[in-house]
């Protein structure tokens, strides 16, 4: 069974520029995450998606990120413009869905390294 | 924000000892707790679930979980050079009273393994 699937692997750029990333969980799985970990800490959830759906963005800054799942499939996070503190690996995973009460496993992708000079 | 909470270490071990790390989480109605085991420069790996009190064995690891105390530990016997790794706690929360589960992580413990 193939893993979640992350690009690009690294990504240099320029305070104010833009930046996407794309993300492609593992098949069949519903629910999809955006995680940012800043270097010597645990990841930080951004965004939560089931099917294509936002479940939960509260830590998402919606003033600069965005994200989005088309066909509850792939997914695409943007950060515009980006700021110095955003360097970070950027973190997708995915799990089968969401019971009432449990969190089934997360499966992460290889991550994006941003970093922003 | 519900706190999960881990000694940053670095944890020192002999190959072939056990190494013990552990985690206290703040959220009282989490139900779901998770190591997940990070190479440097790599992603997280998913090592062990456990979701009941008591002990889970999976090979060399072993999970323990008290929801009294609010203690999440896992063991590593017969550790391995190979083992040397960041090793995060997640233990599920809800957002918000309209969203589902998510996984609040905790800084991970740093393990070394001497030979």
């Amino acid at each position: 069974e193939a893993g979640v699937a992350q690009s690009p692997r690294y990504k240099i750029i320029e305070k104010r520029q833009s930046v996407a990333f794309w993300c492609n969980p593992i098949s069949g799985h519903a629910t999809l995450y955006w995680y940012q970990q800043i270097l010597g800490q645990g990841p930080k959830l951004l965004i939560q998606f089931q099917n294509n759906g936002v479940v939960d963005d509260s830590q998402l800054p919606k003033d600069r990120f965005s994200a989005e799942r088309l066909k509850g499939v792939d997914s695409t996070l943007k950060i515009q413009p980006a700021k110095l503190e955003d360097s970070a690996v950027y973190l997708c995973a995915s799990s089968p869905t969401i019971r009432d009460r449990d969190v089934y496993e997360q499966y992460f992708g290889p991550g994006t390294r941003l970093t922003v000079t | 924000q519900k706190e999960v909470e881990q000694n940053s270490g670095p944890l020192s071990v002999p190959e072939g000892a056990i190494a013990s790390l552990n985690c206290t989480y703040s959220d009282r109605v989490s139900q779901s707790f998770f190591w997940y085991r990070q190479y440097s420069g790599k992603s997280p790996e998913l090592i062990m679930s456990i979701y009941s009190n008591g002990d889970k064995e999976d090979g060399r690891f072993t999970a323990q979980l008290n929801k009294a105390s609010q203690y999440v530990s896992l063991l590593i016997r017969d550790s391995q050079p190979s083992d040397s790794a960041t090793y995060l706690c997640a233990v599920n929360y809800r957002p918000n009273s309209n969203s589902g589960y998510a996984l609040n992580f905790g800084k991970g413990t740093s393990l070394l393994v001497t030979p």
